[in-house]
């Protein structure tokens, strides 16, 4: 079973920084996907990718396929961009996801 | 363009007790899955479903059961709820198994037992 680290687990930044959260896992695979929850609310896919960077807006996907590493930029960082971001990747046949815990962001204006 | 439509949104049950989630879907995605989230810990696999009148166990079933009697629907069952069962519970689906599918949730149930 693949195991997804993500770090740090809690994130304060001030409005304009640039942020980066990382993910880590332990098997090979194809794809992975960034997820966003915001407080009290639904999951909402971010970006789902298989190589090197995609990007939408102020955010910034990139993998590393051989190092099994993907980072999750954001550019002059918002306090609406306040959520927790959670990594996932590919579970199996059955189609379904293994979660990392998630990084608790917290943009103060 | 309802995509996922969980219900109810919150419920508080006393131990003991029954109780059904109903996941909606109307993007005609074949693949659905039932995930429970618990405080410093990642989204867990309870069940999930392939198709119509298919169903199958994840990571953490035991204490539930599911259906999917017609595509657009996966309910998670509580046949007796207990404590440990308090959770936010998430559906999901998805057109096939391909990793390269995106995954659409729905707003997600919080459910406490007392």
């Amino acid at each position: 079973k693949n195991e997804v680290e993500q770090s740090p687990q809690n994130l304060t930044a001030q409005e304009g920084e640039f942020i980066t959260i990382n993910c880590s896992y332990s098997v090979g695979i194809s794809a992975l996907h960034w997820l966003q929850q915001h407080p009290g609310g639904g999951i909402v896919s971010l970006f789902m990718l298989s190589s090197g960077k995609k990007k939408h807006g102020r955010l910034i996907a990139t993998i590393n396929i051989q190092e099994k590493h993907s980072s999750l930029h954001i550019t002059a960082s918002h306090p609406r961009d306040s959520a927790v971001y959670i990594c996932a990747v590919p579970g199996g046949s059955q189609g379904n996801l293994i979660f990392g815990k998630g990084t608790k962001l917290s943009v103060k204006p | 363009n309802a995509g996922v439509t969980q219900t109810p949104k919150f419920r508080v049950l006393k131990t003991g007790q029954s109780m059904t989630l109903l996941c909606a879907q109307d993007m005609n995605h074949e693949y659905m899955y039932w995930y429970r989230q618990d405080p410093g810990m990642g989204l867990r696999l309870i069940h999930y479903s392939v198709g119509e009148g298919t169903t199958a166990k994840g990571e953490v079933p035991d204490g539930y059961n599911v259906s999917r009697l017609k595509k657009q629907n996966f309910l998670l069952g509580l046949e007796s709820a207990a404590p440990s069962q308090t959770s936010v519970y998430f559906c999901a689906s998805t057109r096939g198994w391909s990793s390269n599918q995106p995954q659409h949730f729905g707003d997600g149930t919080r459910l406490s037992i007392l």
